[in-house]
Formats: structure tokens, sequence, C-alpha cells
């Protein structure tokens, strides 16, 4: 079974601080995604990485930076968290073959910034 | 734009009584479409695909329905169980392997 990890699943930071969110998939999957899930709004696509040091922005990428250093890490940054960034963050993986597959959730960090 | 509309931001249904999900896509490109089920303070679960090929896939107690002219899929759940009571995303997904998802429908399976 795929697992993917989010390393808290509650976090609180202050307004301005520097946030890291880290996530880790077990299955070897090449594409990692960030996501964030609000009332009324549905899952919105941060950004994704299709390899090791590459990245893409998704529809939502203000405030926010990733990292994929290896391939089953890929982080989230929040570089000076504001309350508007106050949410539900969920990391998801997919194997990166011409065949559909389907993205793995992990089960979340629920982020409030004060 | 909305490209994957979900229109019904809520549904009951009674217990053992057919549930029935709806969407709406803009983009006749996309070649995939999915349907995902979450659970608060959880994250989403894969629950059944359908490719632009098809017009329907079974799996169990869930069908999915997919008229291309119409750009609706459903998602339909027979006979409808307690552990059904989750909100549901529809998703559709082209060459790129990003998933766009709705924004949600949240069932609620009645006693």
């Amino acid at each position: 079974d795929v697992k993917v990890t989010q390393s808290s699943r509650y976090l609180v930071k202050r307004t301005g601080e520097k946030v890291f969110l880290e996530c880790v998939q077990d299955m070897d999957h090449e594409n990692m995604f960030w996501y964030r899930q609000d009332p009324g709004l549905g899952l919105r696509l941060i950004y994704f990485s299709y390899d090791v040091k590459m990245k893409e922005k998704g529809d939502i990428p203000e405030g926010y930076s990733v990292s994929r250093e290896k391939k089953e890490r890929f982080s989230l940054i929040l570089e000076s968290a504001s309350t508007n960034q106050t949410s539900m963050y969920l990391c998801a993986s997919s194997l990166g073959v011409s065949a559909f597959q389907p993205q793995h959730f992990g089960d979340g960090t629920r982020l409030s910034i004060l | 734009d909305q490209q994957v509309k979900q229109n019904s931001p809520s549904l009951s249904v009674q217990e053992g009584r057919i549930s029935i999900l709806n969407c709406d896509y803009t983009n006749s490109m996309f070649d995939y479409f999915l349907w995902y089920k979450k659970y608060p303070a959880e994250g989403p679960t894969f629950l059944i695909s359908i490719s632009s090929i098809k017009d329907k896939n079974e799996d169990g107690r869930f069908t999915v329905f997919l008229n291309k002219s119409a750009k609706h899929l459903s998602l339909h759940i027979v006979p409808s169980q307690p552990g059904d009571s989750a909100v549901y995303f529809c998703a559709a997904t082209g060459r790129d392997d990003k998933i766009i998802f709705g924004k949600g429908t949240r069932l609620h399976i009645l006693p």
C-alpha cells in the first residue's frame, strides 16, 4: 500500500514566520503535489514536481515555495506566513508513467497562522 | 474559471437507497475522470475512475457514468451505507498528470 506521510497533523505558527511542511512517500513515485483545502473552494494545487529538483507552479503558488532534493521528499515552504494561509494542506504522490495512475494523499496538516 | 464543477454542495440520502453525485466539466481534452472520498481529518482516498473512451465503470457498489457529449459524469452508490457519509470530490486529469478537482459534495446518509 502507498504511504504518504505528512510530518505534522496540526501546526500553529505566527505571522511572518518561515514555515516548513514536510511530506514523504514510500513508493518511489515520480510525481508529488501540494494542495490546500478550504471550505467551499475544494482542493487547489499550489506546486507540483515531476522529478527530483524539478518544480512547477500550480494554480495558487503566491507566498509559497517548494523543495525536492530527494525523490521521496517534497517540502512546502511558506516564506513569511500570513493569516490567509491558515488552511488544511494536503500532499499527494503518483507514479509518473504514461498510463493513468491516481494520486495518493497524506492525511493533511492543519496549519493555523496567528 | 472552474473546469470541474460540482453544483450541489450537499446531498442527503436515506440508507439503502441510491446516492447520485453529479459533476460537469468544460475541458474536452481531459483523459481520465476520478472520484475521491474524504472523511474529516483525513486525506482524500481514491474511489473510482473512468477513461474518456468509456461510458461506464463499475466497482462493487460504486458506478461512474460518463456522458462526453454533455460533458457530464455521475457517481452512483447503491445501496448507500452510513459509512458513505463523506465529502466526494470529482476530478479530471489530462496528459500532464495534474488533477483538477471540483469543490466537493457532502453526502449525508440518513438512518
